[in-house]
């Protein structure tokens, strides 16, 4: 079975400053990972994924992740904070690789982010 | 990126009806489309995958017959919650996916509200 946790259900960060949300998860096998972004009313989009090929993964819109075996996390990050990245952020853990699989999702943080 | 678009965006019905909610791929087509739930501050939570042309794969826990699901064509997938009562009020979201190697695109979601 797979599972992810994601620590923090708010958070709160300042214009400019790093963002930084928490993920770990939970395989029997090796996972493959994914981090969306929810604007409200709108669906999920993805802003990354890690598929076994690099452990540090690049995304849309300056955001990145790293992906820890030895932690078993995958937390997300974004050096400067914008106030557009005001959002909802999912991770999530599929069995299958490019996103076609099914999905396991945290619990979701919302980013707030004051000027 | 491809949109998937929901209908209702919003609905409420009274207790013991049925209601229709719809998912559509708009610019590609959808060969599996994957039907969630959510419920407030809680993980999106798979309810069932469906395959064009094929009787849907319901995950553990989720009545068939209450959430019927219908994937008739390449572009157009449904979900019918029949006799609805107010614990069936939740937000619905649809993804699609147009198969091995393709991404999964989510829809906006469907708020019900069951009174």
């Amino acid at each position: 079975a797979q599972s992810v946790t994601q620590l923090g259900s708010h958070v709160s960060v300042s214009e400019g400053a790093l963002v930084l949300l928490r993920c770990n998860y939970s395989s029997s096998v090796p996972p493959y990972l994914f981090w969306y972004v929810q604007y409200p009313n709108q669906g999920l989009q993805l802003l990354l994924k890690y598929t076994s090929a690099a452990t540090l993964v690049k995304g849309i819109n300056g955001f990145e992740a790293e992906f820890k075996k030895s932690e078993t996390s995958f937390h997300l990050t974004k050096p400067s904070a914008h106030m557009s990245d005001a959002a909802e952020y999912f991770c999530a853990v599929s069995d299958l690789p490019d996103s076609w699989g099914k999905f396991q999702f945290g619990a979701g943080t919302q980013v707030v982010v004051t000027p | 990126g491809a949109v998937v678009s929901q209908h209702p965006s919003r609905v409420i019905c009274k207790s013991g009806t049925s209601v229709k909610i719809e998912c559509r791929s708009l610019d590609f087509q959808a060969t599996t489309m994957f039907w969630y739930r959510q419920f407030p501050k809680q993980s999106l939570m798979l309810m069932a995958t469906s395959n064009e042309g094929s009787k849907a794969t319901y995950e553990q826990g989720v009545e068939k017959d209450k959430f019927l699901i219908n994937h008739a064509s390449l572009t157009l997938s449904t979900l019918t919650v029949t006799s609805a009562h107010p614990e069936d009020s939740s937000f619905y979201i649809c993804s699609a996916s147009s198969g091995a190697r393709g991404e999964q695109y989510f829809g906006p979601g469907t708020r019900l509200t069951v009174t």
